[in-house]
C-alpha cells in the first residue's frame, strides 16, 4: 500500500477555503485515493473519492494532479463544525490492510 | 439503517480479566476490521477479515484475538488485558475493493 505524507495539523477562519494536501509518491496504477473525516470520539466517516483530475461532492472537492502522486482535498467556506480530523488513504481495497495514519488536524476558529 | 454496532461503549476492567467486544454490520460486508486509536498515534489497524474465517494481523495485533464464524460478526478478544490496552476502539466494515469503510462508534476501554 502506498505510503502517504500529510501535514500533521492546519488552522482556518470560518468562511475559508481550507485545501490539505496528501502525498503519495508511490501509489499505484490501481490504486484509488479517499479522504476520510473523524470528529472526536466518533468513527471517521467518508468523505469523497478519486482516481484521477477532479472531483467534487457536496461535502468537498478532490484535485488529483495528472501524476497521482499527490491528492488536494478542499472544503469551501468551512464553518467551525468542519473541525476535525482528516485522513488521506491511498490503495486499491478498502476493507483490509489499510493505514489510517495520524490524519491532519483541523482547527476552524471564528 | 446501514450501520455497524459496537458494545460495550465503555468499559473499565482489570488487568488480566478477559473480555470481548462485540461488532456486528447489517450490511452484507465481506471485509471487516478493528482499529485502536490513542492520543498522538492516530489510528492504527488491529485485525482485519477478508471474509468468514479468513482473519490477518493489522500493524498492532499483540495481545488481541480475533474470529469470523459469521459473516455479519467480528468480535475483538482481550484474552488478559493489560493497562497499555486502555483506547478507544472502533469495529468497521466494507463491501470490498475501492468501497466506503463504514465505522462503528467505537468502545472506550480502560483497564485498570
Amino acid at each position: 500500500l502506498a505510503k502517504t505524507t500529510q501535514p500533521i495539523s492546519m488552522d482556518s477562519y470560518e468562511g475559508q477555503e481550507v485545501n490539505i494536501t496528501c502525498s503519495h509518491n508511490n501509489i499505484a496504477t490501481n490504486d484509488y485515493i479517499t479522504w476520510y473525516q473523524q470528529f472526536p470520539s466518533q468513527g471517521p466517516r467518508f468523505i469523497i473519492q478519486g482516481y484521477k483530475t477532479k472531483v467534487t461532492n457536496e461535502v468537498a472537492s478532490l484535485f488529483i494532479p495528472a501524476d497521482r502522486k499527490s491528492s488536494t482535498l478542499s472544503l469551501p467556506r468551512v464553518s467551525l463544525s468542519d473541525t476535525a480530523v482528516y485522513y488521506c488513504l491511498v490503495g486499491e481495497y478498502s476493507g483490509y490492510a489499510l493505514n489510517f495514519g495520524k490524519g491532519t488536524s483541523l482547527l476552524v476558529t471564528p | 439503517e446501514a450501520q455497524v454496532t459496537q458494545n460495550p461503549r465503555y468499559l473499565i476492567t482489570v488487568t488480566g480479566k478477559k473480555l470481548t467486544v462485540t461488532c456486528s454490520q447489517n450490511m452484507n460486508h465481506e471485509y471487516m476490521s478493528w482499529y485502536r486509536q490513542d492520543p498522538g498515534l492516530g489510528l492504527r489497524q488491529i485485525y482485519y477479515s477478508m471474509n468468514v474465517e479468513v482473519t490477518d494481523k493489522g500493524d498492532v495485533p499483540e495481545g488481541y484475538k480475533v474470529s469470523r464464524k459469521e459473516k455479519r460478526n467480528f468480535p475483538l478478544i482481550l484474552e488478559s488485558p493489560s493497562p497499555n490496552q486502555t483506547s478507544l476502539y472502533f469495529c468497521a466494515s466494507s463491501e470490498g475493493s475501492g468501497n466506503t469503510i463504514y465505522f462503528g462508534e467505537g468502545s472506550w476501554l480502560t483497564v485498570v
